[in-house]
């Protein structure tokens, strides 16, 4: 079935160095869609891919879905204190279901 | 509603019992998710719904677990003979239809089998 991975699982920065997540299926997706997840918290939408190569921008964040949309990456450049949490892609086939790589942890030293 | 909403938000219950899970998605949403989550881990799909039925649920577990949305909104995940296995966040998301729509997740019900 359906396998979306993602690495690494732990990443320690300190506060101002760059992030960077990446996220891999099995299969080649239809879109893929990144989300965040404070402590105690519940996964909330960042943004979706959905063009083979599209690279996307939100401030310090930078999105990219891989040219044959089997891979994508999520880069946060100059990390701050709020940045702290879990970042999931999750991939979806078509109209099925949306499953939900392992998540990278996120922690930032001040 | 505003968001969506689940119920209860936390639900301790001893082994072998029978819980439900309710779930309330935003109003017009017709895609429903189920979602389990284990400390550390990323969601683990369940079941999908479109409109009223089951479009995949191939995530369920065993037969033990079963979900319905009888009349396309509100969804309920029922679980039998509950085991300490099945302790983690349950989460519901919606989202406008399937496809390429973002999905909202719900708070989350942790439940928790002594």
């Amino acid at each position: 079935g359906q396998q979306v991975m993602q690495i690494p699982q732990y990443q320690h920065v300190q506060e101002g160095e760059d992030f960077t997540t990446y996220c891999n299926s099995s299969t080649t997706l239809s879109n893929i869609q990144w989300y965040k997840q404070r402590p105690g918290g519940h996964p909330v939408f960042l943004i979706q891919l959905v063009k083979s190569g599209e690279v996307k921008k939100q401030k310090r964040l930078t999105f990219q879905f891989g040219e044959a949309k089997k891979n994508s990456s999520l880069h946060i450049t100059a990390t701050q204190t709020t940045d702290v949490g879990t970042y999931f892609c999750a991939g979806r086939k078509g109209a099925q279901k949306l499953v939900f790589g392992q998540g990278t942890r996120l922690t930032i030293n001040p | 509603g505003a968001g969506v909403s689940q119920t209860p938000s936390n639900k301790v219950t001893e082994k072998g019992k029978y819980v439900e899970l309710r779930c309330d998605p935003i109003s017009g949403h017709t895609a429903l998710y189920w979602y389990r989550q284990s400390l550390g881990q990323g969601p683990e799909f369940l079941i999908y719904f479109q409109g009223t039925g089951a479009a995949d649920d191939s995530g369920l577990p065993n037969d033990r677990f079963f979900a319905v949305r009888p009349e396309g909104s509100v969804s309920t995940l029922k679980i039998q003979r509950t085991e300490r296995g099945d302790s983690a966040v349950y989460l519901c998301a919606s989202s406008l239809w399937g496809g390429d729509t973002e999905a909202f997740f719900g708070q989350g019900t942790r439940l928790t089998v002594v």
